[in-house]
């Protein structure tokens, strides 16, 4: 059960927009519209943003928007404000061995 | 609103067994549809999910760590625990309680975290 592969960093100035890919496999990514999004400030319990690809749980700004094509999924936020400076975690329904989390990408407002 | 709240000892010696509960607040724990988590992250690195149980008992873990873990559920407490054997230096990470969506696949909301430190 190997991680989904995220860049490590990402960045873009206040009111650019910052894009995040997420590849897995036909087994995980590729396989099933479940993949979400994870925001986490340092020190703090990560947060959801977007599921089944790219849906936003209530309260989540519209900022945020998130795709799949293929095996990779994508993170957007549009609109950089300083507290989108976090950590964002993929992570994907895998079916037999259920769950599995991306290597997460460190994104910096500039 | 559902809240998770993790608790446990913070320090475990080597070869011991980590146990840490979590405990669910404004909902019930016997609540369809949703299945009751354990993630963990080492200092400074990414998310690993260690496994998740049912309220009926049935339960999933990481492969990685199925050997040595047990995820138990006690519904007259509103809790669920995570019971992790064998522990070494690589077990030193947070523990986060989370709990997760059978249906669309997300975990919402989650614990705090706990710091667990495995050291003599």
């Amino acid at each position: 059960q190997s991680a989904l592969t995220q860049p490590p960093s990402a960045s873009g100035s206040p009111g650019q927009s910052v894009t995040i890919s997420c590849t897995g496999t036909s087994s995980d990514v590729g396989g099933y519209n479940y993949v979400s999004w994870y925001q986490q400030h340092p020190g703090k319990a990560p947060k959801l943003m977007i599921y089944e690809v790219s849906k936003r749980p209530s309260g989540v700004p519209d900022r945020f928007s998130g795709s799949k094509s293929g095996n990779t999924a994508s993170l957007t936020v549009s609109g950089l404000q300083a507290e989108d400076e976090a950590d964002y975690y993929c992570s994907s329904y895998a079916g037999s061995n259920p769950l599995v989390f991306g290597t997460g990408t460190k994104v910096t407002v500039l | 609103q559902v809240q998770l709240q993790e608790s446990g000892p913070g320090l475990v010696k080597p070869s011991q067994t980590l146990s840490l509960t979590c405990t669910v607040s404004g909902g019930s724990i016997s609540s369809g549809g949703y299945y009751w988590s354990w993630i963990r992250q080492h200092p400074g690195k990414g998310l690993e999910w260690i496994g998740y149980l049912y309220y009926s008992g049935n339960t999933y873990y990481n492969p990685s760590l199925k050997s040595r873990v047990t995820i138990s559920i006690d519904t007259s407490k509103n809790q669920f625990s995570l019971k992790l054997s064998s522990v070494t230096a690589a077990d030193t990470a947070v523990y986060y309680c989370a709990r997760y969506s059978g249906s669309y696949c997300w975990f919402d909301p989650w614990g705090q975290g706990t710091l667990v430190t495995v050291s003599s």
